[in-house]
């Protein structure tokens, strides 16, 4: 039963607009949570994260929003440029609150492609 | 600062064999993790390693194992090796543990006939 969900696999957007990846996660455990960006041939990069005690974090063009509630993530890109064109992972892990520390859990990731 | 880095890049075994792979986390890290990823299953956990003891294991068989020597490089053992193990198996290295922000090696591609 996969507890990170990307249910997109693939997302166009065209450059200059907003990019919105969706996660959705089932463990109730998990309060922390982090996006990764993979290249082909290269190992994912850390991206950005946030901890369940908040509900908005900004770096830069990407920010993530949390929505614990709905157990539901979001990645924002504000503007998509050419070089964000990648696969996307959503990750969480229960790091706090006494779930265990099994590792980070894996989305399936979201392929982004940014159109000129 | 030299990144993760991960030997063989690419290697080719048949079925029954086994493999060892290398990570070399980025210096002064001392958590090593293990990640395999497939097409089906994506990016999955398989173990982590913070100063030679194996701290949290994934749910794979007793077939794959690690280690982690004291200068924090590790390698990762697969045995009896079956066709569903070829994967591009990922090695992430971290300062304090598996749960912070982590840093990945290229990985290595294991192709199983």
């Amino acid at each position: 039963d996969q507890q990170v969900k990307q249910n997109s696999p693939s997302l166009s957007v065209q450059e200059g607009r907003i990019s919105i990846l969706n996660c959705d996660y089932t463990n109730s455990m998990f309060d922390y949570f982090l996006w990764y960006k993979k290249y082909p041939a290269e190992g994912p990069t850390f991206l950005i994260s946030i901890s369940s005690i908040k509900d908005k974090n900004e770096d830069g063009r990407f920010t993530v929003f949390l929505n614990k509630s709905a157990k539901h993530l979001s990645l924002h890109i504000v503007p998509s440029q050419p070089g964000d064109s990648a696969v996307y992972f959503c990750a969480a892990s229960a790091q706090y609150s006494g779930g265990g520390a099994d590792g980070l859990t894996f989305g399936k990731g979201t392929h982004l492609i940014i159109q000129p | 600062k030299a990144g993760v880095t991960q030997t063989p890049r690419y290697l080719i075994k048949t079925r029954g064999q086994q493999v060892t792979l290398s990570c070399s986390p980025i210096s002064g890290h001392r958590s090593v993790s293990w990640y395999q990823q497939t097409p089906g299953q994506g990016l999955q956990f398989l173990f982590e390693y913070f100063s030679e003891t194996q701290r949290n294991k994934g749910n794979f068989p007793g077939r794959f194992s690690g280690r982690q020597f004291s200068n924090s490089r590790s390698e990762m053992n697969v045995s009896t090796l079956e066709l569903g193990d070829s994967a591009l198996y990922l090695c992430a290295s971290s300062f304090r543990d598996s749960l912070s922000e982590q840093y990945f090696g290229p990985g290595t591609r294991l192709t199983v006939t």
